[in-house]
Order: structure tokens, then C-alpha cells, then sequence
């Protein structure tokens, strides 16, 4: 693994349908992050983790959930999948706190629910 | 929270020079990223400003005023290749980012 990696490329759901969205990153970065992009809106943030063990709500978070057991592993689940969760979710990292310290982007996963 | 504007659009020439401006009202400022999207990629990191002043990497720039909430970034001697989309985002006191919705640049032969 060189990066960030996410799992599956590509989705098409059954709304009410549960969808576990998978993130891995090999870099030891402690800061993780899922957005959504929608056309026109940008990313938008959903959860972040400032650490392993910690999670925290972002912009939009409404209809998701997510957990860090490790530093390497993020996954971000939909319960019961809804319409409006169609988007292109991206997962990022990036050290923890301040300076010149971007995050870097996982390829993305495209939603389609049905 | 953060209320990003960046223009939706911007087209020029081969070899010509485009500025993206970026506007930004936050409530707690801790540096300014832009980054380049191509279509159907990853974002990529561009540049970083924390500092007023003009940063200046290769054929790119990016340029800060805190005071007026304004950024721009500066795509010199345009390549097709930069035919991509151009994202301001904005760190937060707790290191999170808000990102305008990007500024589709379209190089022309």
C-alpha cells in the first residue's frame, strides 16, 4: 500500500441498504477526514478523527457514522442509505495540528443509492 | 465556520496567465490551502499560505491578506494540463478545512 487507499472504486446501493465505505492510509498520519462532493456544494466535511480512538462531527454528518480503532483504518458507514447520500466521498489524512502540514487524498469512492 | 467564494469558471490560453481569486469570512483563521483537481481524481496539494504575503512555487503562486480575507493563486505560462478544477480551502483553529465549491479552469490551444 503506498498512501491512501479507499474500497470500493465505485457503488450503486438500494436506498435502506447499509454500505460500510473502507479507507486505509499507510503513512502514520494521526489526522483522518471523509468529505462529499457534490456539483456546485465542494467538499464538505462529514466526520474526522484527530487520533486513534477519537471521532468528531463535521459539517455534514447527518446519516453517518464512523469509528478508529487504528491509526490506519477509518471507515465510514451508512446505515440505511437514502437518495441523497449519492456523492463522491473522498477519505484523507494529514499530521495532526498546524504549519505547513496538507492533507492528502484517498482516489475516492462514487455513491449512487437508488 | 467558514463562507469560502472562489468564481465558478475561468478560461485562457495557452501560455497565457489566470488569476483565481478567493474570498473568505471565518471565524478562526490558521492558514489557507489551494489545491488542483483533475476531473475524476484525488484533490493534490498546491500551495499554503499562513502569512500575508506572495508564496511562489514553479509556474504557481499564491498570494494572502488576512485583513481583507482574500487569497488569490496565480497560474503562469498555462499548460493544457492545468485544465482542472482549483480549490481554496481555509484551516480552522481545530485544523479542520472548509473548502470553496472550486473554480473549473479551461486552458485553450
Amino acid at each position: 500500500i503506498a498512501g491512501i487507499t479507499q474500497a470500493p472504486t465505485s457503488q450503486i446501493l438500494a436506498a435502506g441498504r447499509r454500505m460500510t465505505l473502507r479507507c486505509t492510509q499507510d503513512m502514520r498520519h494521526n489526522a483522518m477526514y471523509w468529505y462529499r462532493q457534490d456539483l456546485g456544494l465542494g467538499l464538505r466535511l462529514i466526520h474526522y478523527s484527530n487520533t486513534a480512538g477519537t471521532t468528531g462531527k463535521g459539517e455534514v454528518p447527518d446519516g453517518y457514522s464512523v469509528s478508529r480503532a487504528n491509526t490506519d483504518d477509518f471507515p465510514l458507514t451508512l446505515a440505511s442509505a437514502v437518495p441523497s447520500q449519492t456523492s463522491v466521498y473522498f477519505c484523507a489524512s494529514g499530521p495532526e495540528g498546524g504549519g505547513y502540514n496538507e492533507q492528502f487524498f484517498g482516489p475516492g469512492t462514487r455513491l449512487t443509492v437508488l | 465556520g467558514q463562507n469560502i467564494d472562489q468564481p465558478t469558471e475561468m478560461t485562457a490560453t495557452e501560455g497565457a496567465i489566470v488569476q483565481i481569486n478567493c474570498t473568505y469570512q471565518t471565524s478562526g483563521f490558521n492558514g489557507l490551502f489551494w489545491y488542483q483537481q483533475h476531473a475524476g481524481e484525488a484533490p493534490t496539494f498546491l500551495s499554503y499560505n499562513v502569512l500575508d504575503g506572495l508564496e511562489e512555487k514553479g509556474r504557481f503562486s499564491s498570494f494572502l491578506s488576512r485583513s481583507k480575507g482574500y487569497s488569490y493563486l496565480l497560474l503562469k505560462e498555462l499548460q493544457m494540463k492545468d485544465s482542472a478544477s482549483y480549490l481554496c480551502a481555509v484551516r480552522d483553529r481545530d485544523y479542520k478545512l472548509s473548502f470553496g465549491a472550486g473554480t473549473t479552469v479551461t486552458v485553450r490551444a
